[in-house]
């Protein structure tokens, strides 16, 4: 089955630098790939996704790049704010079934 | 648009008893549901796969003689958990796949139901 890893497991920025979070999947058949965003006792909201046709995507502050061939793709926040701060969980699915979640990366911005 | 409810939000159960959780889509019809559990401090992982009018797919380690889906309409989809013990304390999410969304593949998720069992 899908194994997700996700890297780091913290990470914490200055307000107003980029953060990059990374994951890797192992299954070549997934093709959509969304982030989530999880604040403390609340739902995930999806900030991003990315399906498996295309390299890159962007919407204001936050991108995802997809690597196919090597299997991982990245959430990519610029300026950041201390309202980014929360935990992110990207996810890799096929046909948007069965998502597979990573660990986590839980984002500090430090004002 | 796209709205999905759980109720109740938080339950305290005893050791032994059963407890029933709800999901609805509120305003679209949803073909397909999923339930996950969350730990504290720990991703969520799939529990189970809820079609309309048919039985759900558990993933492998989930016992569904434990955990009793039913999807009995295109807005609703319950979960019991049954002879629950403090282990089964969790935050339990459904979310819900637009019937209507075309080629999108977006899971819209509820709010989470916070389960303790004392």
């Amino acid at each position: 089955g899908e194994n997700v890893e996700q890297h780091p497991s913290t990470l914490s920025v200055q307000e107003g630098d980029s953060a990059v979070i990374k994951c890797t999947y192992s299954d070549s058949a997934s093709n959509y790939f969304p982030w989530y965003k999880q604040e403390l006792g609340k739902r995930p909201q999806l900030i991003i996704d990315i399906r498996s046709n295309v390299g890159e995507k962007k919407d204001q502050r936050i991108a995802v790049t997809l690597n196919k061939t090597a299997k991982h793709f990245s959430l990519h926040i610029t300026e950041t704010q201390p309202e980014d701060s929360a935990v992110y969980f990207c996810a890799a699915a096929y046909y948007g079934q069965n998502f597979v979640f990573g660990p986590g990366t839980r984002l500090s911005v430090l004002p | 648009g796209a709205v999905v409810s759980q109720h109740p939000s938080w339950v305290i159960c005893k050791s032994g008893t059963s407890v029933k959780i709800e999901c609805r889509s509120l305003d679209f019809q949803a073909t397909t549901m999923f339930w996950y559990r969350q730990f504290p401090k720990q991703s969520l992982m799939l529990m189970a796969t809820s079609n309309e009018g048919s039985k759900a797919t558990y993933e492998q380690g989930v016992e569904k003689d434990k955990f009793l889906i039913n999807h009995a309409s295109l807005t609703l989809s319950t979960l019991t958990v049954t002879s629950a013990h403090p282990e089964d304390s969790s935050f339990y999410i459904c979310s819900a796949r637009d019937r209507s969304s075309g080629t999108s593949y977006e899971q819209y998720f509820g709010p989470g139901t916070r389960l303790t069992v004392t």
